[in-house]
């Protein structure tokens, strides 16, 4: 079965700062990846996703995350925050075929300034 | 394209009332998904379907029911509405293996 553990519910970083949200998956097949993000009272938005091709991908925003195999991780960075990165962000993984996406619980993420 | 369109966006019920939250997507999209978001929780996958006709259970479905009688419709049935089924309810859809593109949600609060 699948899982997304997201670490910290919660980030608080100041403006210009790297921002670093972590993500780990359980996936007994390689994997699809994604981040998505949530403004507040909006629908989910993707950012990024990692499809077995480069295992660094480029995101929306000046957004990034790199695939590790090894670590099981995706990790999301950008190196220095904006007032409007405040959100809510969202790991998710599909195993390859035709399965739903199974999300961890997300990773509020607040700016300061 | 509208992409993924719900409504109502707002709804109050009375414990065991019923209602439909509807979800149309014109991406000719295959896939469909209902999702409810609680605090803390993430999106938890209620139900799905993989195409006009057939659908199947996520994570949640107890005290759900849904049909796909078409491409573009994906409805989602409350009986008997619950305190425990106030939520934000999302709906998404996606060709295949490839992006899920999700709906502006629907937030139901049962009293």
């Amino acid at each position: 079965a699948q899982s997304v553990t997201q670490l910290g519910s919660h980030v608080s970083v100041s403006e210009g700062a790297l921002v670093l949200l972590r993500c780990n998956y359980s996936s007994s097949v390689p994997p699809y990846l994604f981040w998505y993000v949530q403004y507040p009272n909006q629908g989910l938005q993707l950012l990024l996703k990692y499809t077995s091709a480069a295992t660094l991908v480029k995101g929306i925003n000046g957004f990034e995350a790199e695939f590790k195999k090894s670590e099981t991780s995706f990790h999301l960075t950008k190196p220095s925050a904006h007032m409007s990165d405040a959100a809510e962000y969202f790991c998710a993984v599909r195993s390859a075929g035709n399965t739903p996406l199974v999300f961890g619980k997300g990773t509020r993420l607040s700016v300061i300034a | 394209n509208a992409g993924v369109t719900q409504t109502p966006k707002f709804r109050i019920l009375k414990i065991g009332q019923s209602m439909t939250l509807q979800c149309t997507q014109d991406m000719n999209h295959n896939y469909m998904y209902w999702y409810r978001q609680d605090p803390g929780m993430g999106l938890k996958l209620i139900y799905y379907s993989v195409g006009a006709g057939i659908t199947d259970k996520g994570e949640v479905p107890n005290g759900y029911n849904v049909s796909r009688s078409t491409t573009e419709d994906f409805p989602l049935r409350l009986e008997l509405a619950a305190p425990s089924q106030t939520s934000v309810y999302f709906c998404a859809s996606t060709l295949g293996v490839d992006t899920q593109y999700f709906g502006p949600g629907t937030r139901l609060t049962v009293l």
